[in-house]
């Protein structure tokens, strides 16, 4: 089993409508919990980090449950420009960081 | 800051020749990770270090794979011989953090626009 697994998609959704994420993780020690996002043959980039508390950075909404390891990002009002792979990603530290990442959902919107 | 730099951004070669890939992070940041991306298998990691010290390099696939951090503004991965399946992107990431003691941490990764690796 993955120690991060996500839903490949892709989605494909119409502009202006709310879509969401999930994101499984198999390690109950992993302490810090991100959303990175990734465009075509670029680089990933951080969009959000995750906290208990669930956290929200205008349209984007990032929750955590740790009672059943799982992570979810919520977008609303999608724009054309939200179309990107999107990667979950997961610290799972001990002694030191090891950060890793989820082979990512592709999310398309369309006009 | 000029971010993570890495070279090439592209390089082709045969099977067998060596490979090597540079990465430059950006000032300051204590840890450097190494990652590789293909179709199949998504973005893996290979190797990370802390302070120029290798501290996980479970990922690296074989002997054929080795990394180095000279000093703190310079690493390399390096592949001999190279094989066609190795073709891939190869991003390196910095990135440092805040102690623990001041609450939330701060684990942002910086990444370079990678390395497409193309072995014929």
């Amino acid at each position: 089993r993955k120690e991060v697994e996500q839903d490949p998609g892709p989605f494909n959704v119409p502009e202006g409508a709310t879509v969401a994420f999930n994101c499984t993780y198999s390690n109950s020690a992993s302490q810090s919990f991100f959303w990175y996002r990734q465009d075509c043959r670029k680089e990933p980039k951080l969009l959000m980090s995750v906290y208990s508390s669930g956290n929200e950075d205008g349209r984007f909404t990032a929750q955590l449950n740790r009672a059943s390891q799982y992570i979810s990002l919520l977008i609303r009002d999608s724009k054309l420009s939200d179309s990107a792979t999107y990667l979950c990603v997961v610290n799972k530290k001990s002694s030191a960081s090891k950060i890793i990442f989820g082979s990512g959902t592709r999310l398309s919107i369309r006009p | 800051d000029a971010g993570v730099i890495q070279s090439p951004r592209h390089e082709v070669t045969e099977m067998g020749q060596e490979v090597t890939l540079r990465c430059k992070p950006i000032s300051g940041h204590d840890y450097l990770f190494w990652y590789r991306q293909t179709m199949m298998r998504g973005l893996e990691l290979l190797i990370y270090f802390n302070n120029n010290v290798p501290i996980d390099d479970s990922g690296m696939p074989e002997d054929r794979f080795s990394a180095k951090m000279p000093n703190a503004s310079f690493s390399t991965l390096k592949i001999q011989p190279s094989e066609p399946r190795d073709s891939a992107v190869y991003f390196c990431a910095s990135s440092t953090e805040i102690s623990p003691g001041q609450g939330r941490t701060n684990e942002k990764l910086f990444f370079g626009s990678g390395t497409q690796l193309s072995v014929l």
